[in-house]
């Protein structure tokens, strides 16, 4: 069964270090996603993305934040200078358009750990 | 912005029957959908309902009214994995809003 990808499955940086979180969504997908989930908190939208530009982004994702569509396979989130709250685990979430576009189906996430 | 409410956790019976509510008040409103999540992994989907009433699919259910802003996800014949957190969370425009999730304890 297809699946969203995301890797590492686990980064350590130090405060104000740029990390790049890497997703390759399901392959026919079309809108994509990212979430964050601090530990025992809720999870929380933070930028929708499709056909190659940014829709919709939330309050969290301010200017240390960008994402991109380097190729026809991945999706990243960049984190410019990360800062000690930027702890979490970071979802990518992907859904197909069409009928079921509103299914979103997430990875297995990426854990931030910053220092 | 965005409030979505669901009981912090409940307990049940291997076998039994267990109803979860939710309820939401949102800006927009394009579906409700239901996740379950097991400790430290992703949010795995389980239903989706965009219509008034009852979605079934095989152990679980979900229900929805509109006019009520309020939805509930039933898990019958429970099962030792059912053990995890159940996420309600309202779709609008392009973003999936959530709850803080509800700890199911399944007890042999």
């Amino acid at each position: 069964e297809p699946e969203v990808t995301q890797t590492p499955s686990h980064q350590v940086t130090q405060m104000g270090q740029e990390v790049i979180l890497r997703c390759v969504p399901i392959s026919n997908h079309l809108y994509f996603y990212w979430y964050r989930q601090i530990l025992g908190q809720k999870v929380e939208f933070l930028v929708s993305f499709y056909n190659n530009e940014i829709s919709e982004k939330s309050e969290i994702f301010d200017d240390q934040f960008s994402v991109e569509r380097p190729d026809g396979s991945n999706f990243t989130l960049k984190i410019r200078s990360t800062k000690l709250e930027d702890s979490a685990m970071y979802f990518c979430a992907s859904t197909q358009g069409g009928e079921a576009k509103n299914i979103q189906y997430f990875g297995a996430g990426t854990r931030l750990s910053v220092l | 912005g965005q409030n979505i409410d669901q009981p912090t956790e409940m307990t049940a019976t291997e076998g039994a029957i267990v109803q979860i509510n939710c309820t939401y008040q949102t800006s927009g409103f394009n579906g409700l959908f239901w996740y379950q999540q097991h400790a430290g992994e992703a949010p795995t989907f389980l239903s989706y309902n965009v219509l008034d009433g009852l979605e079934e699919k095989g152990r679980f259910s979900s229900f929805l009214s509109r006019s009520k802003g309020y939805s509930y996800l039933l898990l019958k014949e429970l099962q030792m994995k059912d053990s995890a957190s159940y996420l309600c969370a309202v779709l609008t425009d392009y973003k999936l809003s959530f709850g803080a999730g509800t700890t199911v304890t399944v007890r042999a």
